[in-house]
């Protein structure tokens, strides 16, 4: 069971602003570890979105950023498009598993 | 080019044993895991080894199943895989993290995956 936790699904309109957040504990987010986010299309290999917390990569879109505070961190995506309906998890490392842990992850859905 | 590339995968019976390996190219060394999906669910980090193989972590799931290695004069990664079952039916990547540096802790972020393989644990 992944020790990170995502809601299953979030939903906006386009244009919309949406947040996913991501619910860790004491041994890893709270630890003070980064958060980091990735989008995943169906039946392709995740792709790096946010590292660091709130950095973006080159080319990921400013509609996407991050945050964390404690022992949670939040994907936002500022003025939804269609494109952005696919999976987002986060993942970090657990010092007392001594594991990298990725979340449940969440289904984007634009109405 | 910059790029991963996992291989290896394929019907495996209970009880099998299983050796995937990933080629990197275009970098220098760098921490490496294996990070695995099965059939409709979501991601599962597996295994990380450091950039000069000299730390290895494991989920718990996996752990004394599984044995991650490398071969820097091959720039290529390993995943040995035994005792398996079908709870290990998943589409296997390999990413490459961020971190240069060989610690103990070899989990940072996964910034270059690659296109994963498809292992199917059945009779």
């Amino acid at each position: 069971h992944s020790v990170l936790t995502q809601p299953p699904s979030v939903s906006g309109a386009p244009g919309q602003t949406v947040t996913i957040s991501c619910t860790g504990s004491s041994s890893n987010i709270g630890a003070g570890f980064d958060v980091h986010w990735y989008q995943q299309f169906p039946g392709t290999a995740p792709k790096l979105l946010i590292y660091d917390n709130n950095i973006r990569p080159p080319g990921v879109p400013g509609r996407f950023s991050g945050s964390k505070s404690g022992t949670s961190a939040s994907l936002t995506i500022t003025g939804l498009q269609a494109e952005d309906e696919v999976d987002y998890y986060c993942q970090s490392y657990d010092t007392s598993l001594s594991e990298g842990v990725f979340g449940t992850g969440t289904k984007v859905s634009v109405l | 080019e910059v790029q991963v590339v996992d291989s290896g995968g394929g019907l495996v019976q209970p009880g099998g044993s299983r050796r995937l390996s990933c080629v990197a190219s275009g970098f220098s060394p760098y921490a490496m895991s294996w990070v695995r999906q099965a059939p409709g669910k979501g991601l599962e980090w597996v295994a990380g080894i450091s950039a000069n193989g000299a730390y290895t972590n494991y989920a718990g799931s996996v752990k004394g199943r599984f044995i991650i290695s490398r071969d820097n004069s091959k720039n290529t990664v390993y995943l040995q895989m035994s005792s398996l079952t079908a709870e290990d039916t998943a589409v296997y990547f390999c990413a490459k993290d961020r971190l240069s540096a060989s610690v103990k802790v070899v989990v940072y972020y996964f910034d270059l995956w690659g296109q994963g393989t498809l292992v199917t644990v059945s009779p």
